[in-house]
């Protein structure tokens, strides 16, 4: 079974403060791997993709990418409460079209 | 920018009733795609639409879905016989290329089945 696991959460984090965000995968084919925001009732929105082990950076997020242990992250650096939303996290192993999703961790900051 | 857009925002229906949920993909964009989104529950997919034929599906796109690129813009869901289980917020993305490639995502249709 190909799964995308993530803490539901919420994750609670002040503002200001550095918020991390992890998902692991269960298919070592997975090849891209994808963050999206969505906020309550909308759509996904992309935040960051990653192909390549190690970090990739825009601006005040951090997507991080270990392959070998199946684990992606998302740092949010200097989180403001319109950061408050639900990630997910969505992998596509390459060889297919489908994104396999996570369920998503709910993220709050605190003002 | 461009992005996908999706009609109409909200579908209510009466069970066993077809509904056509309608999209307008990004307008460079090749790859098209359906996803649905249960409330509370994760995102799921549907099928995936390449060069006027479906490239992918999954196990919950059965004979009751049908998809459809009726003209150059527009890319359509059917869905023939509605259930009550197929409430949900339904979303179009489509990519420029395919697999590993960004996915765009419209703003959904939600589609409440009475």
């Amino acid at each position: 079974q190909k799964e995308v696991e993530q803490n539901s959460g919420p994750l609670s984090v002040p503002e200001g403060a550095i918020a991390s965000l992890n998902c692991t995968y269960s298919d070592r084919g997975s090849q891209s791997f994808f963050w999206y925001r969505q906020y309550s009732g909308k759509s996904p929105e992309l935040i960051m993709f990653i192909y390549s082990n190690g970090d990739k950076e825009d601006g005040r997020f951090t997507a991080q990418l270990n392959k070998a242990s199946q684990y992606v992250s998302l740092l949010i650096r200097d989180s403001q409460p319109s950061d408050s939303a639900t990630y997910l996290c969505a992998v596509n192993r390459g060889s297919n079209y489908q994104l396999i999703w996570g369920a998503g961790t709910k993220l709050i900051i605190k003002p | 920018e461009p992005e996908v857009t999706q009609t109409p925002s909200h579908q209510v229906t009466q069970m066993g009733q077809e509904v056509i949920l309608r999209c307008v993909p990004i307008s460079n964009h090749l790859y098209f795609y359906w996803y649905r989104q249960i409330l509370g529950q994760k995102v799921e997919f549907l099928v995936s639409f390449y060069n006027n034929e479906i490239s992918e599906k999954s196990e919950i796109f059965d004979d009751q879905f049908s998809v459809e690129r009726p003209d150059g813009s527009n890319f359509t869901l059917k869905i023939r016989s509605t259930k009550l289980e197929d409430s949900a917020m339904y979303f179009c993305a489509s990519s420029e290329g395919g697999a590993l490639e960004t996915q765009y995502f419209g703003p959904g249709t939600r589609l409440l089945v009475l």
